[in-house]
C-alpha cells in the first residue's frame, strides 16, 4: 500500500509570508496528524483529526497555524504569517483505527526553513 | 497528564556490540501503547517495536527488544549487535487509552555507532 504522501519536502520563506503544507494519508487511515519537529527535538503534535473532524488543536498557535481536512482524506497545514521559530520539520501522520498495536505511519516531512 | 522522558541526549555503542536507550513514562490510564521509532538523517520515522501495557511478555523484533518495567514505568530499547546503520535517533512514543490515537513522543535520544 502506498505510504502517507507530503508535499512540499522544502520549502524557504521570509518572516511574515504564508506557506502551505498538505498531507494525503494512508487509504482508510481515518485519523491524522500534524506534528511539528523543531531540530534536535521530538515531534509535538499541532493537531488531530478523526475523519474530518477535529479531535485535539489543544497545541495548535491558533493565531497563525490553521488545518482543515474537509473530505476526511488529505489535509492542508497553512502557517500565516511565519515566524523565525516556525522553522522546522512538519511530519503528518495517520493511524488504521481499531489496529492491533496501532503504530503512527510517517510521511517524509516538509522541511520549512523562515528566514 | 502523560510524559515521556528519555534522559540520554547521545550515546555512543561500538559496532556488534548491545545497547540500552532509557525511556520512561508517566500516566494515570491503565491501557496504553509504547512505541520505539527510529529517526535516521534523511528524516523519514520507522517504526520500530510495540508494548501493549496489558502485554505479559517483553516485545522482541529482530535485534530490538523491549525491557518492559511497568512498575517502575520504564519501557527501554535494547538493541543487538549493533550496525552502523542503526546510528540515528530514536524516540519513545505513548499513546494512552484504547481509542484515544493520542501519541506523544520523547526528546529523543541520537545513537552514534562507532566502527
Amino acid at each position: 500500500e502506498a505510504g502517507v504522501a507530503q508535499s512540499p519536502r522544502y520549502k524557504i520563506i521570509e518572516k511574515r509570508q504564508s506557506v502551505a503544507f498538505w498531507c494525503n494519508p494512508i487509504s482508510g487511515h481515518a485519523t491524522l496528524y500534524w506534528y511539528q519537529q523543531i531540530l534536535g527535538q521530538g515531534p509535538k503534535l499541532l493537531i488531530q483529526f478523526q475523519n474530518n473532524g477535529v479531535v485535539d488543536d489543544s497545541q495548535l498557535p491558533k493565531d497563525r497555524f490553521s488545518a482543515e481536512r474537509l473530505k476526511g482524506v488529505d489535509s492542508t497545514l497553512k502557517i500565516q504569517p511565519a515566524k523565525l521559530e516556525d522553522s522546522a520539520v512538519y511530519l503528518c501522520a495517520s493511524v488504521r483505527d481499531r489496529a492491533n498495536t496501532g503504530e503512527l505511519f510517517f510521511g517524509e516531512g516538509s522541511r520549512l526553513t523562515v528566514l | 497528564a502523560q510524559k515521556i522522558t528519555q534522559t540520554q541526549p547521545g550515546m555512543f555503542v561500538q559496532e556488534k556490540e548491545a545497547v540500552t536507550l532509557d525511556c520512561t513514562y508517566d500516566t494515570s490510564d491503565p491501557s496504553y501503547g509504547l512505541f520505539w521509532y527510529k529517526q535516521p538523517s534523511s528524516g523519514e520515522m520507522i517504526f520500530l517495536i510495540y508494548q501493549g501495557s496489558y502485554d505479559q511478555q517483553n516485545a522482541t523484533e529482530g535485534r530490538y527488544s523491549l525491557n518492559f518495567q511497568k512498575a517502575r514505568k520504564s519501557a527501554n530499547l535494547v538493541i543487538s549487535a549493533s550496525q552502523l546503520g542503526d546510528s540515528a535517533m530514536y524516540f519513545c512514543a505513548m499513546r494512552e487509552g484504547p481509542g484515544t490515537y493520542k501519541y506523544i513522543f520523547g526528546t529523543g535520544t541520537r545513537l552514534k555507532v562507532l566502527a
